[in-house]
């Protein structure tokens, strides 16, 4: 089985500063990751997603997330905290051995970016 | 443009009834998804389908049916059996290997 925890289920940032959120999955096979944002009443778009190869992967919209295997961590990062970067994001897991390749979505973390 | 629709965006239900949310997507994906969305739960599976006329159960398929007839289309009925069936309705699709592609969502109000 496996499994997405996101810690906090809201950040507050100040526009400038440094967005982390923190996603720990759980897997017994080698794990895809994904990070998707939604902003209000929409759909999920993909940040960015994690499969083989480089650790550090880059996405779109200035974010990017490191993929921890020792730590079982693939936390989302943007240097700089924009108004517009106000959503909220999940992380979700999937893996070669799914069953439909479905995705195993955490609870999610609401942004607010403060003036 | 390439695209998943999903309709109507809006939905109100009366209890006992049953109701269907419409998913089209025409990205010639072979693997198509629905999921429901409560506030602070993530999004959780109800049915999947890997090709035409065949689908599974996901995570939380009680009082859910759907039908895939078409590459094109994976309808979800809401029926009177679903309790708590206000929630925001999410489509997906995929080809192999590849990441989701999400529709913008149906929001059900059951009155």
């Amino acid at each position: 089985a496996q499994s997405v925890t996101q810690l906090g289920s809201h950040v507050s940032v100040s526009e400038g500063a440094l967005v982390l959120l923190r996603c720990n999955y759980s897997s017994s096979v080698p794990p895809y990751l994904f990070w998707y944002v939604q902003y209000p009443n929409q759909g999920l778009q993909l940040l960015l997603k994690y499969t083989t190869g480089a650790t550090l992967v880059k996405g779109i919209n200035g974010f990017e997330a490191e993929f921890k295997k020792s730590e079982t961590s693939f936390h989302l990062t943007k240097p700089s905290a924009h108004m517009s970067d106000a959503a909220e994001y999940f992380c979700a897991v999937t893996s070669i051995k799914a069953a439909g390749n479905k995705l195993t979505f955490g609870g999610g973390t609401r942004v607010l970016v403060k003036p | 443009d390439g695209g998943i629709t999903q309709s109507p965006k809006y939905l109100f239900r009366k209890e006992g009834q049953n109701v269907t949310l419409s998913c089209e997507q025409n990205l010639n994906h072979d693997a198509m998804y629905w999921y429901r969305q409560d506030p602070g739960q993530g999004l959780r599976l109800i049915y999947y389908s890997q090709i035409v006329n065949d689908f599974q159960k996901g995570d939380i398929a009680e009082g859910y049916s759907v039908s895939r007839e078409k590459k094109e289309s994976f309808p979800l009925t809401v029926t009177s059996a679903q309790k708590n069936p206000t929630a925001f309705y999410l489509c997906a699709s995929k080809l192999a290997g590849d990441e989701q592609f999400f529709g913008p969502g149906t929001r059900l109000t059951v009155l």
